[in-house]
């Protein structure tokens, strides 16, 4: 068990273009989530998956915004049109729902910084 | 609506004092509480967490007590190192799967 990872830890890209970020939850995780997180601030959530299924976006996931999770397994969040105020941590989470309901601790991955000039 | 509220940092202290971090919260229901840590460099890391009011999770020398009464999910440690020096986040879920954050609180340990 190596984790949750996230590809690629750092990425600048110039407004307007889009951005795809991927994320591979711990393997026998169901449940995954991405959260942004910008500086001095805790993480806000944006969506969440269990299985393959998006079961909840937030109001912060404007259209711009797109995740998926085709195989229930690894998940990719892409940014369309990106604008400076996208700039921040996307964070990533995976859990299980193996246990009881409020042992449902969220892992979390280090994250991928984009930086929109 | 469910938010919550954690001391500004950043927090200064010296080796082997005793550290206490605020943090109070607003929430419809019945939360699960949350102190998670992020060392510089690193990601988020679960430090702690108690699901019922009255519970104390502990963890690293660090304690936190759930109190309904107060609405809140204090951290204590008794001693701190230099190696605690991190940003630590308070934080709940009512949902399951939603956590809600607070802003997180700097803690400088110096020798």
């Amino acid at each position: 068990d190596t984790g949750v990872s996230q590809d690629p830890r750092h990425k600048i890209t110039k407004r307007g273009q889009n951005v795809t970020f991927r994320c591979d939850p711990i393997s026998e995780h169901n449940r995954l989530y991405w959260y942004r997180q910008t500086l001095g601030q805790g993480p806000e959530f944006l969506t969440y998956f269990q299985n393959e299924a998006q079961l909840e976006k937030s109001r912060l996931l404007s259209d711009r915004f797109s995740a998926e999770r085709p195989k229930g397994s690894f998940s990719t969040l892409e940014i369309q049109r990106t604008e400076q105020g996208d700039s921040a941590m996307y964070l990533c989470a995976s859990s299980s729902n193996l246990y009881a309901r409020k042992n449902n601790e969220q892992f979390f991955g280090p994250g991928t910084r984009l930086t929109v000039l | 609506g469910n938010s919550v509220t954690q001391m500004e940092g950043p927090v200064t202290l010296s080796e082997e004092a005793f550290l206490t971090i605020n943090c109070t919260y607003t929430a419809t229901g019945y939360p699960s509480l949350f102190w998670y840590v992020q060392y510089p460099g690193e990601g988020l890391q679960l430090l702690l967490k108690a699901t019922k009011a009255d519970d104390k999770g502990s963890n690293k020398g660090f304690e936190a007590t759930y109190r309904k009464e107060t609405t809140s999910f204090h951290l204590e440690k008794g001693s701190v190192q230099v190696s605690d020096s991190a940003v630590y986040f308070c934080a709940l879920t009512i949902s399951n799967y939603q956590l809600i954050w607070g802003a997180g609180t700097k803690l400088i340990i110096k020798p």
